[in-house]
């Protein structure tokens, strides 16, 4: 079955620390693995995806088959990180997407 | 580029009535829309996938007569809510798949459609 945890609902941190958002997943096959994110009251919109290796607004997300895992990092969090953010894993081009719950990220000053 | 708009982006209705949602690429055609709920603090469910030209393929649980999709063309889905109940109150997300002959194209999203049933 597909599946996409992610364990923490709420993440806090202060501006300036390093941060991590865990997602584990479940999929029998190759999956796809995406980060999106939903700032507030705005569309979700793709943070980055494994496929393409990149690192967008200093987040970082590395593949581990070993773990089935896909945690997304960042060294230094901004307040502006504070958002809503979902992992989401997909298994061929056009595929559904499979969303984790979310966690949602509060960076304080 | 890359796209997606919905309208309306909030309706409100009364019980009983049908509510229509479309949702437009903009800048591109779309292989694949999908269409998603999300509740309060909750996750994006998706609800079904719409390919052009042919039937929708809703997931488990989700009537079919009771959210009607249309995919008329490659730039836009209809998601009708029939003889919608209070309990149908919800935000309503689309995304959408560029054509394109890479692999795991990336979903792009609209807005969201605030619907509340009175």
């Amino acid at each position: 079955a597909q599946r996409v945890t992610q364990p923490e609902k709420l993440l806090s941190v202060f501006k300036g620390a390093p941060v991590e958002l865990k997602c584990n997943y479940s999929y029998s096959g190759s999956p796809e693995l995406f980060w999106y994110v939903q700032y507030s009251r705005q569309r979700l919109q793709l943070l980055l995806r494994h496929i393409s290796r990149e690192s967008i607004k200093g987040f970082t997300a590395d593949l581990n088959k070993g773990e089935t895992s896909f945690h997304l990092k960042k060294p230094f969090a901004q307040e502006e990180d504070s958002a809503m953010y979902y992992c989401a894993l997909s298994g061929r081009k056009s595929e559904k997407l499979v969303f984790g719950k979310g966690t949602k990220l509060t960076v304080n000053p | 580029g890359a796209v997606v708009s919905q309208h309306p982006s909030r309706v409100i209705c009364k019980s009983g009535t049908s509510v229509k949602i479309e949702c437009r690429s903009l800048d591109f055609q779309a292989t694949t829309m999908f269409w998603y709920r999300q509740f309060p603090k909750q996750s994006l469910m998706l609800m079904a996938t719409s390919n052009e030209g042919s039937k929708a393929t809703y997931e488990q649980g989700v009537e079919k007569d009771k959210f009607l999709i249309n995919h008329a063309s490659l730039t836009l889905s209809t998601l009708t809510v029939t003889s919608a109940h209070p309990e149908d109150s919800s935000f309503y997300i689309c995304s959408a798949t560029p054509l394109s002959g890479g692999a795991w194209e990336t979903q792009y999203f609209g807005p969201g459609t605030r619907l509340l049933v009175l």
